[in-house]
Parts: structure tokens; C-alpha cells; sequence
């Protein structure tokens, strides 16, 4: 089975500044599908942004980007100029090309953001 | 357009009782996912619907465990004889399709049984 690794339980910032999370996978798949949610005390999971592996060009959408590293199965989550409204638990996902339909998750990162 | 809507938002039940959670995915989505969610924990794939093909009952725990989706559209996790260890919030996702698409999650029914 494939398995998602976040090896950062909790990570902070100060507001304005960059964090970085740190997601590994593990899959013999040539083609699958990379995910970031973000989970506030709401508990609504909501998609942050999503990466093709197929795509060598990292994905960014506003002030979140992605750096992918597909040889060494490495999938870190940049958030630029961080916000109040950031602070969350962070999930990294992987869906399979074939096989499994279901996103297999990380533990999370739970990220707070000191103003 | 509406997202993915759950009911209950909590559910407090005893030991032994049965319960039964509801999930409304997107309308037009053929694809339906329920994961669970204990306390620290990331998410735990329980079952998946596909149109009309037989589900995906791969990721539930035990038989106690069963789901239904009627119609295509509205969705029920039913757990019966509950345990403290069901204890979780129990998550609904849908996507357009299964390939590829992007799943969109519910808000999730937080489950406590005393």
C-alpha cells in the first residue's frame, strides 16, 4: 500500500513570513495524483492545491506553491507571506493513477501562525 | 453551487446503539467517498461508490460497518453496535469522477459513544 509521511507533527511562523512542510511518498507508480488539504477547527477539509506527477512544472496557486521532487518522492508545501487564516492542520495525500480510488493521507502538520 | 453537506453535525450515542450518518456529494458527482478521522489521526479510507458498480468496502474495520448510496446521489454510513473505539469524526468526500478528479469533502459528523 502506498504511505504518505509528514515528519513535522507541528510547525509555527510569524505572520508575513514562509513556511515550509515537508510530505514523503512511497509508490511504485509511474503516474499518480499529489494533493495538499488544509484543515481548520471547522474540521471542512479544503484543497489547497493538487499536482500531477506527470507535470515536471510545480504547481502554485496565489501565495501557496509546491516544490516536487519525483526521484526522490518528495512533495513540500511553501506558503509565502503567511496569514492569521493559515492556521491549520495541513494534509498531504496520494492518489494512485490505477489501483486504489482513495486519497491515502499523512498524519498532518499542524501549523499555527504567531502574529 | 452547494458543496458536500453531512448530517448529523455531532452524534452522541451509547455503547451498543446503532447509528446512522448521511452524506449529499455534489450534485452531478458519481464518485462518493466516506473516511474516518480518530482523534490525532490522519484519514482512514473506509468505503467508495462508483455510479452504479459495486462499492469498494475494502477500508471498512469490521462487519459492524456498512454503507448504502441510493439513487447515486445521497449516501448512509451505518454503524451498528457501536464501540468506544467507533469514536471519530467520520468524513464524506465526491468527485466528478474517480480518475482523476479532485475530492471534495464534507464537514465531517463528529461521533462519540459513552
Amino acid at each position: 500500500a502506498q504511505t504518505v509521511t509528514q515528519s513535522q507533527p507541528e510547525m509555527s511562523v510569524q505572520e508575513a513570513e514562509t513556511v515550509t512542510l515537508s510530505c514523503t511518498y512511497d509508490t511504485s507508480e509511474s503516474d499518480y495524483y499529489l494533493f495538499w488539504y488544509k484543515q481548520p477547527p471547522s474540521r471542512q477539509m479544503i484543497l489547497v492545491i493538487r499536482q500531477e506527477a506527470y507535470k515536471q512544472q510545480n504547481a502554485t496557486e496565489n501565495r501557496f506553491s509546491v516544490n516536487f521532487q519525483k526521484a526522490a518522492k518528495s512533495f513540500s508545501l511553501k506558503i509565502s507571506d503567511s496569514q492569521l487564516g493559515d492556521a491549520a492542520m495541513y494534509f498531504c495525500a496520494y492518489k494512485g493513477q490505477t489501483g486504489a480510488n482513495n486519497l491515502f493521507f499523512g498524519t498532518g502538520t499542524r501549523l499555527t501562525v504567531i502574529p | 453551487g452547494a458543496g458536500v453537506s453531512q448530517s448529523p453535525s455531532n452524534k452522541v450515542t451509547e455503547k451498543g446503539k446503532d447509528v446512522e450518518l448521511r452524506c449529499d456529494p455534489i450534485s452531478g458527482h458519481t464518485a462518493l467517498y466516506w473516511y474516518r478521522q480518530s482523534l490525532g489521526q490522519g484519514l482512514e479510507f473506509l468505503i467508495y461508490f462508483q455510479g452504479n458498480s459495486a462499492p469498494d468496502k475494502s477500508g471498512l474495520p469490521s462487519d459492524r460497518f456498512s454503507a448504502e448510496r441510493t439513487g447515486g446521489s445521497v449516501s448512509t454510513l451505518t454503524i451498528q453496535r457501536t464501540q468506544q473505539e467507533d469514536s471519530a469524526v467520520y468524513l464524506c468526500a465526491s468527485s466528478a469522477d474517480s480518475s482523476t478528479d479532485t475530492q471534495y469533502f464534507g464537514p465531517g459528523t463528529r461521533l462519540t459513544v459513552l
